[in-house]
């Protein structure tokens, strides 16, 4: 399995444009979770989706972030107006889930937004 | 509120010897626990998991020991080597009654430096 996998790896962007962040879960797993990492606030969850059921966004920071995962296999993190305070690293992670499942999240490589 | 607590402090130790990894953690409805890796560049890497009815788990190299009676979670490295070099973070997960959030909270991690 090639693992969870994000595109891009970088992007850069100007203050105000559109971001699109991609993700592909791990073939099987049926939770899918966006965080973002940071010096300042380390490693925050964003939100997470069950069965592509968005389960809790408590963590998007506002109403310029949103999540969509149109099936199994594929999920997006949009941020529109893109601001500087959002630079940071995306990461995209997924697990088996279930209430009774270890939970064990595989995270991909991350993308690296700078919004200048 | 509760959360695992981690100041990202730096670790550092001589090729070959022991590393001693330490994690406090206040939610007394965790009932998983899990240690990642994660270097320079790179998404959190699963290490090794630890039950809350168990007390200590053993990997290739790792310990995880769990003491609950204080809430405090490590990891031990044997004979650490220059390739463990990277940041370490605990991870707690809550009892699947709670909310149904079934998300990791991650601390803010430890930074092991290996010595040549």
């Amino acid at each position: 399995d090639a693992g969870v996998i994000q595109s891009p790896r970088h992007e850069v962007t100007e203050m105000g444009q559109e971001v699109t962040l991609r993700c592909k879960p791990i073939s099987g797993h049926n939770s899918l979770f966006w965080y973002r990492q940071t010096m300042m606030r380390g490693l925050e969850l964003l939100i997470y989706f069950n069965n592509n059921v968005p389960i809790d966004d408590s963590g998007m920071p506002e109403d310029r972030f949103s999540a969509k995962m149109p099936n199994a296999s594929f999920s997006t993190l949009k941020i529109q107006p893109s601001e500087p305070r959002d630079s940071a690293v995306y990461f995209c992670a997924s697990s088996l889930g279930g209430q009774l499942a270890k939970n064990i999240q595989y995270f991909g490589a991350g993308t690296r937004l700078s919004v200048l | 509120g509760e959360s695992v607590g981690l100041h990202l402090p730096t670790l550092s130790v001589q090729e070959g010897d022991n590393s001693i990894i330490n994690c406090a953690y206040s939610n007394s409805a965790s009932d998983y626990f899990i240690w990642y890796k994660q270097e320079s560049g790179k998404g959190p890497q699963f290490i090794i998991d630890i039950r809350s009815n168990m007390d200590k788990r053993q990997g290739q190299r790792v310990t995880v020991l769990l003491n609950k009676t204080v809430k405090h979670l490590s990891l031990q490295i044997a004979a650490t080597q220059p390739g463990d070099s990277a940041v370490y973070f605990c991870a707690e997960n809550r009892k699947p009654s709670d909310t149904g959030r079934r998300a990791l909270t991650f601390g803010s991690g430890t930074r092991l430096q290996v010595q040549p």
